[in-house]
């Protein structure tokens, strides 16, 4: 079993609205990640949260913020976002992000607009 | 900056025939990669990866090639199918456990 899945599948917000993303796995995986793809393009690393502790932040502007609650749970909270945030936004995971362990699995997708 | 990149942007086959999606990396510390396929609509999902330590990995219907000397990898389709129609992208591990995506190949399958 190798399933992401990520509620919702889609989304559309107004610039003042607050949302939720959501993203679950039961793997055991201990490493989660966010990508941002826009269409035509490819998937742009966000976040990566290694045993539930944020490792990365690709700069990423503060209306974008993630939490991972436990091992099997990332969420990514949105808030006053703009028009140009509007993309497909991807959740991943890994075994771990150790040699052998960095292969990545990712899920549907939420596709987000922002009117 | 750190890229994995590819040659063609499209690539149209007829049915039966075999397709080859190529990628180009720059950076020689990269020693794991990933192919996935992307369909419309649909999240990537992993097709067959391959070490540094091997020039070769066959999966069904698919090998993929790595040449470290010039940096380069090739996904093989053999008897593509209409199923097969998706965007392509290669990936590449980078140090500090980072993948960064090639900009994909959208492969059109002809019925």
């Amino acid at each position: 079993d190798t399933e992401v899945t990520q509620t919702p599948k889609h989304l559309v917000m107004g610039m003042t609205n607050k949302k939720s993303l959501k993203c679950e796995q039961h793997m055991g995986h201990r490493a989660m990640y966010w990508y941002k793809q826009k269409a035509k393009k490819p998937p742009e690393l966000m976040f990566v949260y290694s045993y539930e502790k944020l490792s990365i932040n690709e700069s990423v502007p503060s209306r974008f913020s993630p939490e991972c609650p436990n091992s099997s749970l990332l969420n990514l909270h949105l808030h006053a976002l703009q028009p140009e945030d509007s993309a497909l936004y991807l959740c991943a995971s890994s075994l771990s992000q150790g040699q052998g362990e960095e292969t990545q699995y990712f899920g549907p997708g939420t596709r987000l607009l922002v009117l | 900056g750190e890229n994995v990149g590819l040659h063609l942007p499209t690539l149209s086959v007829q049915e039966g025939d075999n397709s080859i999606i190529n990628c180009a990396y720059s950076n020689s510390a990269s020693d794991y990669f990933i192919w996935y396929k992307q369909e419309s609509g649909k999240g990537p999902q992993f097709i067959i990866d391959i070490r540094s330590n091997m020039d070769k990995r066959q999966g069904q219907r698919v090998t993929v090639l790595l040449n470290k000397t010039v940096k380069h990898l090739s996904l093989q389709i053999a008897a593509t199918q209409p199923g097969d129609s998706a965007v392509y992208f290669c990936a590449g591990l980078l140090p500090g456990n980072q993948f960064y995506f090639g900009t994909g190949t959208s492969l059109t399958v002809i019925p």
